[in-house]
């Protein structure tokens, strides 16, 4: 079946930091890729989407490359604050069907001062 | 229209007792999905709808659960019998069916059962 494995966390950074968070999937078709984050106490909120092989998602500063070649969609960002703080899930999700999403088990970033 | 709201934010429940949570979607959106996370773990599927017809139901949803959205539109979410094992943050979330479109979250609604 469909799955997504992430880098386990948590990640500890300081402030101004590059940051990577590794995920890749399994999946029998061709999914759209999506991250998301959930802030303390909060819901998820999407941060970014790629529906097709190398396409680039980017928002807030982050980025995504959806590599179908080596299954893969690392999330980036060159200098991190504090307020990125949060948990960040990646996520596949096909367009037709039912559109169930699938989830990893998220990533744990800590920003320090 | 804001977003999903779902309620109540937090339940404290003991053992044994049912309770219900309640998913308003997004107003134009025809699907909806209900989740649940545990802590330290990503969402994981429970059920979705497709206007008011339950299309799909996971594994994870056991007899004692059981979701409705009787007219398209608002959806809940039953727990009868609560056991320890319940305590999660269940989350709804809403999408169009245009196989475009993601979907958005709640902000869930806590559980916690003593």
């Amino acid at each position: 079946g469909d799955s997504v494995t992430q880098m386990e966390g948590p990640v500890t950074l300081s402030e101004e930091a590059f940051l990577t968070i590794n995920c890749t999937y399994t999946a029998t078709g061709y999914p759209s890729l999506f991250w998301y984050v959930q802030y303390p106490g909060e819901g998820l909120q999407l941060l970014l989407k790629a529906t097709k092989a190398d396409d680039k998602g980017s928002n807030k500063g982050f980025e995504a490359t959806y590599r179908k070649e080596t299954t893969s969609f690392h999330l980036e960002k060159g200098s991190v604050q504090v307020s990125d703080s949060a948990v960040y899930f990646c996520a596949l999700y096909y367009s037709g069907g039912y559109q169930k999403v699938t989830f990893g088990t998220g990533t744990k970033l800590q920003v320090i001062p | 229209d804001t977003g999903v709201s779902q309620d109540p934010r937090h339940k404290i429940t003991k053992r044994g007792q049912n309770v219900t949570f309640r998913c308003d979607p997004i107003s134009e959106h025809n699907r909806l999905y209900w989740y649940r996370q545990t802590l330290g773990q990503g969402p994981e599927f429970l059920t979705y709808f497709q206007n008011e017809a339950q299309l799909e139901k996971s594994r994870l949803l056991s007899d004692r659960f059981s979701a409705e959205r009787p007219k398209g539109s608002f959806s809940t979410l039953e727990i009868q019998r609560t056991e320890q094992g319940d305590s999660a943050m269940y989350l709804c979330a809403s999408s169009l069916a245009d196989g475009k479109t993601e979907a958005f979250f709640g902000q869930g609604t806590r559980l916690t059962v003593v």
